[in-house]
């Protein structure tokens, strides 16, 4: 069974940096990109960005470009989002989810998520 | 960006009642639609993909039809279960964009 569990609940103050984790289990993990998403309160998600755990190739959306760091540690199928300068508006439910290149760029699975929250 | 663009809002309906919701994308994007719904306190979870794909074990009652620009995502004889947020998302190009979402309600 697939399956993303990402690390816990952050709390961070403005212009601190934020790093989540998403352990993958039940499927090759370097044989799919992982995507990094984000949910304000009340909002549709956000895409990130994606990691090519093969290869450690990354495509970040261009709002996140210089501020986004994604990584992957194949050895133990993680892979890691780190956002730095974090602002009030970064506050929000960070998530990881599985997409294939070839089959299509469509999100499946999801980890469970994890609220990050930014507050002075 | 592609701007994705979901009508209604919201949505009231009881159970056993065909449901449609709608969305538009600013360009072409194909059939590179997909649909997610998501319960308060989870994460999305994939229904259909490009654009008419049943997902797993969804229930076949999920139908989702379109190409080109307008999309649509039909439930028939609703169950309590449905009753969630739907997202559209396109596929076609980076950065990946969702809708506003549907909020799906009981009446």
């Amino acid at each position: 069974q697939v399956h993303l569990v990402q690390s816990g609940a952050e709390v961070k103050k403005p212009g601190a940096s934020v790093k989540v984790s998403c352990k993958a289990s039940g499927y090759t993990f370097t044989g799919y990109h992982m995507n990094w998403l984000r949910q304000a309160p009340g909002q549709g998600p956000e895409w990130m960005g994606w990691i090519n755990p093969n290869t450690g190739g990354t495509n970040y959306a261009s709002k996140f470009q210089g501020r986004v760091t994604m990584i992957r540690d194949t050895s133990i199928s993680t892979a890691y989002m780190e956002l730095n300068s974090l602002r009030s508006d970064d506050t929000a439910v960070y998530y990881c989810a599985s997409s294939s290149s070839w089959e299509g760029w469509w999100f499946d699975p999801w980890g469970q998520g994890t609220l990050v929250t930014v507050s002075s | 960006d592609i701007q994705m663009t979901q009508s209604p809002s919201s949505l009231s309906a009881s159970v056993r009642d065909r449901v449609t919701i709608t969305c538009r994308a600013s360009q072409s994007i194909g059939i590179s639609l997909n649909w997610y719904q998501q319960k308060p306190g989870k994460a999305p979870q994939l229904v259909i993909f490009a654009a008419s794909s049943l997902q797993g074990e969804v229930p076949s009652r999920f139908t989702g039809s379109g190409s080109g620009t307008d999309f649509t995502l039909t439930i028939t004889s609703l169950q309590p279960e449905d009753f969630a947020t739907y997202y559209c998302q396109q596929s076609y190009s980076t950065p990946y964009t969702f809708g506003q979402g549907t909020n799906l309600e009981i009446k």
